[in-house]
């Protein structure tokens, strides 16, 4: 069981290049989102979908967009990057489960010279 | 603002004694707490969950505990061992807010043999 699939695992990107992490999940899972991880500020939400064809903001949108064009995948863009956009990137799927547990990818660092 | 918030960056206790991670919120619509284990390099996963209506739940080695009043919840593991080490997440979720959760910064746990 794959679960959630991230890549790349990691990435130096120059300032300015556009970027694309993927995401794909195997679990047929309904909502998807995406994290970032930066130290002392733990999880943060960037973008979600609760279903395919619909997406929303989360509490850091600038910057990045998403599409959820199917069940399965999720991928986050960054049009332009910037150096306060190195972090690590988690996505995320919403479980059954009655708390709304994730499952998680194994992460992406990026980092923007 | 951070609506949660884990205060103590890191913590460590001799293998086999009580770990006590502590998390404390400030918005009163959570109404489910999860807490999750983060190894280096890897995804965070799932550990234990609360509702908000239950002041304790357990799970083996695991239990949290809720005390609302207080806005504050802890998680206990007993007793602590070697593989234990991790950072743990601290997240709640809001029940008017899509089933998003927010997430504590983080605590650094060392389990020393």
């Amino acid at each position: 069981i794959a679960g959630i699939t991230q890549a790349p695992t990691s990435q130096i990107l120059a300032a300015g290049r556009r970027m694309t992490l993927r995401c794909t999940q195997d679990m047929r899972h309904n909502a998807m989102y995406w994290y970032r991880q930066d130290l002392g500020l733990g999880l943060r939400l960037i973008h979600y979908s609760n279903t395919a064809g619909t997406t929303g903001k989360g509490e850091v949108p600038d910057g990045y967009s998403v599409s959820r064009a199917n069940t399965d995948d999720f991928p986050l863009t960054l049009a332009s990057a910037v150096p306060s956009q190195t972090s690590v990137y988690f996505c995320a799927s919403r479980g059954p489960g009655v708390a709304g547990e994730l499952f998680f990818g194994e992460g992406s660092r990026l980092t923007v010279l | 603002d951070q609506q949660v918030k884990q205060n103590s960056p890191s913590l460590s206790v001799q293998e086999g004694r009580i770990s006590i991670l502590n998390c404390d919120y400030t918005n009163s619509m959570f109404d489910y707490f999860l807490w999750y284990k983060k190894y280096p390099a890897e995804g965070p996963t799932f550990l234990i969950s609360i509702s908000s209506i239950k002041d304790k739940n357990e799970d083996g080695r695991f239990t949290v505990f809720l005390n609302k009043s207080a806005k504050h919840l802890s998680l206990h593991i007993v007793p602590s061992q070697p593989g234990d080490s991790a950072v743990y997440f601290c997240a709640a979720r809001r029940n008017n807010a899509g089933n998003m959760l927010t997430f504590g910064g983080g605590t650094r746990l060392m389990v020393k043999p």
